[in-house]
C-alpha cells in the first residue's frame, strides 16, 4: 500500500494562468476528499465524491474549480484563471465508506504558489 | 465564530514533560472527534479518534472528549523531540463525511 500520492508537490504560476493537479487514493477507498490548507490554519473541506459521484461541494469551491473522478479512481482538481488568493496547500484524502469512514488518509498536499 | 477553535500556540516544553493540546466547539451534531499530526509540509496524519465522549489511550497518546463542555484534549506522556509538530483537531457530525479542523497548535519538544 502505498497510500494517497498526489502531484506535483509544488506549482508556481502566474496569475491567470490554468492549473491541474492529480491524487491517487489508497487503492480500495471509494472516497475522495479535497481540503485547501493556507498558512497557520487547519485545512478546510472543498468537495468530495463516493466512486464517480460528487457529492458535495462547498461553497469555498467558486466556479473557477472544478474537480472529477473519472471511473472513480483518481481524481483532478482543476483551477482556471488563478488568482494570488488560490495560493495554498491543496490535499487528498481518501477513505472507505463505512462503519469507520471518519479514518480519512490525507496525501503530501500539492503547494500551489500564484504570482 | 469559527466551529471549531484551537490555540495556535506555539507552544514549547522540555522533553520528557506531559503535553496537554485542547480544542472547544460549537456544533452540537458532531459525534467523531479526531487528532491529526502535520509535519512541515507533509500532509495530516490520523492519530486519534474517539466517538462520542470518553476517552481512548493509545501508548503515549491520551485522548479524552467531554461534549457537555464541547471540549476535547490530546495528552502526550513523555514527550519527545519528534512529536515536535503541529496538532490538528478535527472533528464531524454522524450524518457528514467533511471534517472540520481547528486551525493547529505548532508544538516544539526541546531536547
Amino acid at each position: 500500500d502505498t497510500g494517497v500520492s498526489q502531484d506535483p508537490r509544488h506549482k508556481i504560476t502566474k496569475r491567470g494562468q490554468n492549473v491541474t493537479f492529480r491524487c491517487d487514493p489508497i487503492s480500495e477507498h471509494n472516497r475522495l476528499y479535497w481540503y485547501r490548507q493556507t498558512l497557520g490554519q487547519g485545512p478546510e473541506f472543498l468537495t468530495y465524491f463516493q466512486n464517480e459521484a460528487q457529492l458535495e461541494k462547498s461553497r469555498l469551491l467558486s466556479d473557477r474549480f472544478s474537480a472529477e473522478r473519472p471511473k472513480g479512481s483518481f481524481s483532478t482538481l482543476e483551477i482556471q484563471r488563478t488568482e494570488q488568493g488560490d495560493s495554498a496547500m491543496y490535499l487528498c484524502a481518501s477513505s472507505y465508506a463505512g462503519a469507520s469512514s471518519y479514518e480519512q488518509y490525507f496525501g503530501p498536499g500539492t503547494r500551489l504558489t500564484v504570482t | 465564530q469559527k466551529e471549531v477553535e484551537q490555540d495556535p500556540g506555539p507552544l514549547s516544553v522540555p522533553e520528557g514533560a506531559i503535553v496537554s493540546l485542547n480544542c472547544t466547539y460549537s456544533n452540537s451534531a458532531f459525534q467523531y472527534f479526531m487528532w491529526y499530526r502535520q509535519y512541515s509540509r507533509k500532509g495530516p496524519e490520523l492519530l486519534m479518534y474517539t466517538y462520542s465522549s470518553g476517552n481512548k489511550e493509545d501508548g503515549r497518546f491520551t485522548a479524552q472528549v467531554d461534549k457537555s463542555s464541547k471540549y476535547i484534549s490530546l495528552f502526550i506522556r513523555d514527550s519527545q523531540p519528534s512529536d515536535s509538530a503541529t496538532y490538528l483537531c478535527a472533528m464531524r457530525s454522524s450524518s457528514a463525511s467533511k471534517i472540520i479542523f481547528g486551525s493547529g497548535t505548532r508544538l516544539s519538544i526541546r531536547p
